[in-house]
């Protein structure tokens, strides 16, 4: 069935280094794509959606390009810092008023 | 700005009991859901209501869960008598049709002993 998958973590880097978090998704049609963080002891955050291919959602830093021809929706982010500690969810949902259908999340770790 | 709140924020009950978890979406907004997160795994979409029906469903909201907005302001999630694996965080969002963006709350964590 239609799915989301991203990258297992933990993943662990220094401050400043370069961030992907690899997203792929299999669906029929073209669905929405959103990235969720989830800070330590709170709820989930919408960090950046896009909503049709070649679309490029991006806020705080974090980028994300919509590429239909690789169902894939990774995030970046050039110079992670440690307040970017948090699990990252990459997500579809396919109308406006449906589900959102979630990746298993990766837990990423900044240090000093 | 306004945002989702979520009663309680920890709610410990004995298996076999009744729970009901507490929701208070966005004032203007007319799309409700409840999702939940099992320690440790991905968030997993339960039931999705608007117009006072539930819209969708999953294969998770069996019988023993319903769902309710019996005033202008709550949404609730009762779950008729908790099993230990009903023990997740619940997370309530809300979605207006200005940006049909869905705002999660910050959730209730449920533990069945």
């Amino acid at each position: 069935g239609d799915s989301v998958t991203q990258m297992e973590g933990p993943v662990t880097l220094s401050e400043e280094a370069f961030l992907t978090i690899n997203c792929t998704y299999t669906a029929t049609g073209y669905p929405s794509l959103f990235w969720y963080v989830q800070y330590p002891g709170e709820g989930l955050q919408l960090l950046l959606k896009a909503t049709k291919a070649d679309d490029k959602g991006s806020n705080k830093g974090f980028e994300a390009t919509y590429r239909k021809e690789t169902t894939s929706f990774h995030l970046e982010k050039g110079s992670v810092q440690v307040s970017d500690s948090a699990v990252y969810f990459c997500a579809r949902r396919y109308s406006s008023a449906s589900k959102i259908i979630f990746g298993s999340g990766t837990r990423l770790s900044i240090r000093p | 700005e306004p945002e989702v709140t979520q009663t309680p924020s920890h709610q410990v009950t004995q298996m076999g009991q009744e729970v009901i978890l507490r929701c208070v979406p966005i004032s203007n907004h007319l799309y409700f859901y409840w999702y939940r997160q099992i320690l440790g795994q991905k968030v997993e979409f339960l039931v999705s209501f608007y117009n006072n029906e539930i819209s969708e469903k999953s294969e998770i909201f069996d019988d023993q869960f319903s769902v309710e907005r019996p005033d202008g302001s709550n949404f609730t999630l009762k779950i008729r008598s908790t099993k230990l694996e009903d023990s997740a965080m619940y997370f309530c969002a809300s979605m207006g049709t200005e940006s049909y963006e869905q705002y999660f709350g910050p959730g209730t964590r449920l533990t069945v002993t």
